[in-house]
């Protein structure tokens, strides 16, 4: 079955302007997260879903970050006036459910890169 | 912050050794889970290990967990090729399932 998808795969912009990434996690998976891997670095975590809510936006670095989820499936994560030290490449997993003991499947990522 | 920390952070063996790589933690945990992450892909689960439990098997992998030291170790055997990547331990905390990753340990095997 289809996993994890995430496009872009890549994007380049310029400073300042506003950039979407979307995710679409394996169907039926209720849970979905957002992280950020900066080069050599592990993953930080941004926010998680479960369903169309967001429990926990602790991660999200500033105010310029935000993130919504539809119809319990497709997730953006919208970053505004980006700056360059948005660089990173984004993560996007999703899981059964948001419980205990529950693995996470991952997307290949979108490698963001800010002139 | 990031609560995983690996040891070593880059391991390079030849094929057919054995690769052992350890991680530590600090706070208590539900879960640790190890996961490989090749070059420009995402990561992909290995292995998890429940708080309640010591050891766990999953093909060529062997994974430990000793609560009271707040340590994890992976193991392969028989490593190839094809295990090149790096590898990161995460803890599950909380009832969110939310995990905290470290900063990977870098494997490289020779063939």
């Amino acid at each position: 079955g289809a996993g994890v998808s995430q496009s872009p795969s890549n994007k380049v912009t310029e400073k300042g302007k506003d950039v979407e990434l979307r995710c679409d996690p394996i169907s039926g998976h209720t849970a979905l997260y957002w992280y950020r891997q900066r080069l050599g670095q592990g993953l930080e975590f941004l926010i998680y879903f479960q369903g169309n809510s967001a429990p926990d936006k602790s991660g999200l670095p500033s105010d310029r970050f935000s993130a919504e989820r539809t119809g319990e499936s497709v997730s953006t994560l919208t970053i505004q006036r980006t700056q360059q030290e948005d660089s990173a490449v984004y993560l996007c997993a999703s899981s059964l459910a948001a419980g205990l003991n529950q693995p996470q499947h991952f997307g290949d990522g979108t490698r963001l890169s800010i002139l | 912050s990031q609560q995983g920390e690996e040891d070593p952070q880059a391991l390079s063996i030849q094929e057919g050794e054995n690769a052992t790589m350890n991680c530590s933690y600090k706070t208590s945990i539900n879960n640790l889970q190890w996961y490989r992450q090749n070059s420009g892909r995402g990561l992909v689960h290995l292995i998890l290990i429940r708080s309640n439990e010591r050891e766990k098997h999953s093909g060529r992998l062997r994974v430990t967990l000793d609560t009271s030291k707040k340590s994890s170790s992976l193991l392969i055997t028989a490593s190839r090729a094809a295990d090149t990547a790096s590898y990161f331990c995460a803890t599950g905390t909380g009832a969110n399932s939310k995990l905290t990753f470290g900063k990977g340990i870098t494997l490289s095997v020779r063939p």
